[in-house]
């Protein structure tokens, strides 16, 4: 079945310091892949996505490409703000499987002034 | 704009009560579905459903009844509440399944 697995936290780093958030997935078909997040006391909200290989999503600084070969999707930021801090979830959906969407158990990234 | 709305925010009950956790959305999205989010275990579907009147179990739905009347409500039943039924429980809605989900905002619930 359908997969994905991400990095255990928590991410400490200073502010201003490189993000990275490793996700790998597992499909039967053609996922789409999502990066989701969660400010605390909040539901998930949309962060980015990409539906094919070798795209690229990417919004408010955040970027993640689809890698078919190494079946990953890791999300990066060049400069984190404290008001990244939150919770990241990596998941896909997959259109030649089962359609239902699957979610990793999400990466806490604190970050220090 | 409205999104998915659920209600109520935070609840108290005892072991044993019953009780229903509303979701409503305002986007016309076929599909829809309910997660328990514990920690460290992520969000797990408890069920869901990909159009009104069809309904299906998701990872741990023991415990857990749902019904879909319409495509704007999406209510979770506890039939009989235990304290391992202690979670935030998110609802969640998209046109289809494979496209963006749409959270709300939580229901907290404690059960004594």
């Amino acid at each position: 079945g359908d997969s994905v697995t991400q990095m255990e936290g928590p991410v400490t780093l200073s502010e201003e310091a490189f993000l990275t958030i490793n996700c790998t997935y597992t499909a039967t078909g053609y996922p789409s892949l999502f990066w989701y997040v969660q400010y605390p006391g909040e539901g998930l909200q949309l962060l980015l996505k990409a539906t094919k290989a070798d795209d690229k999503g990417s919004n408010k600084g955040f970027e993640a490409t689809y890698r078919k070969e190494t079946t990953s999707f890791h999300l990066e930021k060049g400069s984190v703000q404290v008001s990244d801090s939150a919770v990241y979830f990596c998941a896909l959906s997959d259109r030649g499987g089962s359609y239902i969407p699957t979610f990793g158990r999400g990466t806490s990234l604190i970050v220090h002034p | 704009n409205a999104g998915v709305t659920q209600t109520p925010k935070f609840q108290v009950l005892k072991t044993g009560q019953s009780m229903t956790l509303q979701c409503a959305q305002d986007m016309n999205h076929e599909y829809m579905s309910w997660y328990r989010q514990d920690p460290g275990m992520g969000l797990r579907l408890i069920h869901y459903s990909v159009g009104a009147g069809i309904t299906d179990q998701g990872e741990v739905p023991n415990g857990y009844n749902v019904s879909r009347s319409t495509t704007e409500d999406f209510p979770l039943r506890l039939l009989s509440a235990a304290p391992s039924q202690t979670s935030v429980y998110f609802c969640a809605s998209s046109q289809l399944s494979d496209q963006p989900q749409h959270f709300g905002d939580g229901t907290r619930l404690s059960i004594l």
